[in-house]
């Protein structure tokens, strides 16, 4: 089974509108944390927002949020008043803990969405 | 604070060649982790370094290794070059812990021909 599940291929926005990001995530683990990055096509991946498992408020950062439902298992990216900047591809990732922190360097990845920002 | 480096950018190799990957992680940072990105398979864990110790292995043969250097530097060595190999190599550093955010340097974009 996929550990990290980005259902959107592709997305489409237009400027200053938000869009909504979709990824679901497996895991038996209690203790978890979620990542979401942003790859242009220079191919650098950029960290964007970080969400533990623990956390009981939604993550934020700038025009970023990640909208957590633990039960669910999802962690939508929310992009708000998107800008011609943001048309890459967005990654979901997890990173899994374990009582001995050996997996702490691993993270899972989904798939990927590619979104594009139309003006 | 510098950004993690990846050297070189780009490399093109023959098949059955031997290539060296190069990484500088953040300063303070011990944790060096690799991963391989191809259209096909998409973002795939190689291995990870923790003061100089491979801390996880991902699903690679063993003609992929690596190594971490007391200065926290890791490099990445691909043996016996297969055209399958051709990827963008990514490299992330992060402090210790299950928390901590991992930041990716620019990658090394490797072409076997």
């Amino acid at each position: 089974a996929q550990k990290i599940t980005q259902t959107q291929p592709g997305m489409f926005v237009q400027e200053k509108e938000a869009v909504t990001l979709d990824c679901t995530y497996d895991t038996s683990d209690q203790s978890y944390g979620l990542f979401w990055y942003k790859q242009p096509s220079s191919g650098e991946m950029i960290f964007l927002i970080y969400q533990g498992s623990y956390d009981e408020q939604n993550a934020t950062e700038g025009r970023y949020s990640l909208n957590f439902q633990k039960a669910r298992k999802s962690a939508n990216l929310v992009i708000s008043a998107s800008q011609l900047g943001d048309s890459a591809m967005y990654f979901c990732a997890m990173r899994e803990g374990n009582a001995g922190g050996t997996s702490y360097g691993k993270l899972t990845f989904g798939q990927g969405t590619i979104l594009t920002v139309h003006p | 604070k510098a950004g993690v480096t990846q050297t070189p950018r780009y490399l093109i190799k023959t098949r059955g060649q031997q290539v060296t990957l190069s990484c500088s992680p953040i300063s303070g940072h011990r944790s060096v982790s690799w991963y391989q990105q191809t259209p096909g398979q998409g973002l795939q864990f190689l291995f990870e370094y923790f003061s100089e110790t491979q801390r996880n292995k991902g699903n690679f043969p063993g003609r992929f290794s690596g190594r971490q250097f007391s200065n926290s530097r890791s490099e990445m060595n691909v043996s016996t070059l297969e055209l399958g190999d051709s990827a963008l190599y990514l490299c992330a550093s992060s402090l210790a812990g299950l928390q901590e955010t991992q930041y990716f340097g620019p990658g090394t974009r490797l072409l076997v021909l």
